[in-house]
């Protein structure tokens, strides 16, 4: 399958660092997107960036996609301690390219950021 | 106040009994989809749909059943056939963009 590898499993940050999740695929995209999901909770989603786009800004939160190394990173900058969640990469790679919903997911990376 | 609706929130059942999960959105979003969520793993899709009266199964479709017959409602129905149904559902839509979540109801077998 297609699942997505996210890394590291787990980090723990002290407030006013900045934050760094990889995440890995195994093959061509459509897009990928990244989710927050607090303990219990739905997902929201953060950002998305398409194949042919290579980063993407949003707030504190910067995204890299280098579709040749089938990778992507996630940077949040001056993180906060209600930054802490799990926070997910999901693929798209629905050959119609259209749909942005059946998605893959990684097994996500929780964040801890520590007041 | 548009938005993605799931109901309950907490749903318990008893071993051998069907039970359905709700989901409704008023997005206006052709597309919806389930997902299940275990104990510290993403998100596994379960069925989706892209349009009314039509959906296909997920990686994990055995043991449940979906119906599309409105564009706003996307019922999940858990069977006695699912070995292992306690878990976190999760209820997606998309158009344009998304998909969206909606808050999950986490079942539990008892």
């Amino acid at each position: 399958s297609q699942q997505g590898e996210e890394d590291p499993q787990a980090l723990s940050i002290q407030e006013g660092e900045n934050a760094t999740m990889n995440c890995s695929y195994k093959t061509s995209i459509n897009n990928l997107q990244w989710y927050r999901q607090n303990s219990g909770r739905g997902l929201v989603h953060l950002i998305l960036i398409r194949s042919n786009e290579r980063e993407k800004h949003s707030g504190r939160l910067r995204v890299t996609l280098d579709t040749s190394k089938k990778s992507s990173s996630l940077l949040i900058t001056a993180s906060r301690a209600a930054d802490t969640a799990s926070y997910f990469c999901a693929t798209d790679f629905n050959a119609g390219g259209t749909s942005y919903g059946k998605l893959t997911f990684g097994q996500g990376t929780i964040l801890t950021v520590h007041p | 106040d548009g938005g993605i609706t799931q109901s309950p929130k907490y749903l318990f059942r008893k071993e051998g009994q069907n039970v359905t999960l709700s989901c409704e959105q008023n997005l206006n979003h052709d597309a919806m989809y389930w997902y299940r969520q275990d104990p510290g793993q993403g998100l596994r899709l379960i069925y989706y749909s892209q349009i009314v009266n039509d959906f296909q199964k997920g990686d994990i479709a055995e043991g449940y059943s979906v119906s599309r017959e409105k564009k706003e409602s996307f019922p999940l129905t858990v069977t006695s056939a699912q070995k292992n149904p306690t878990a976190f559902y999760l209820c997606a839509s998309s158009g344009r963009g998304g998909p969206f979540f909606g808050q999950g109801t986490r079942l539990t077998v008892v």
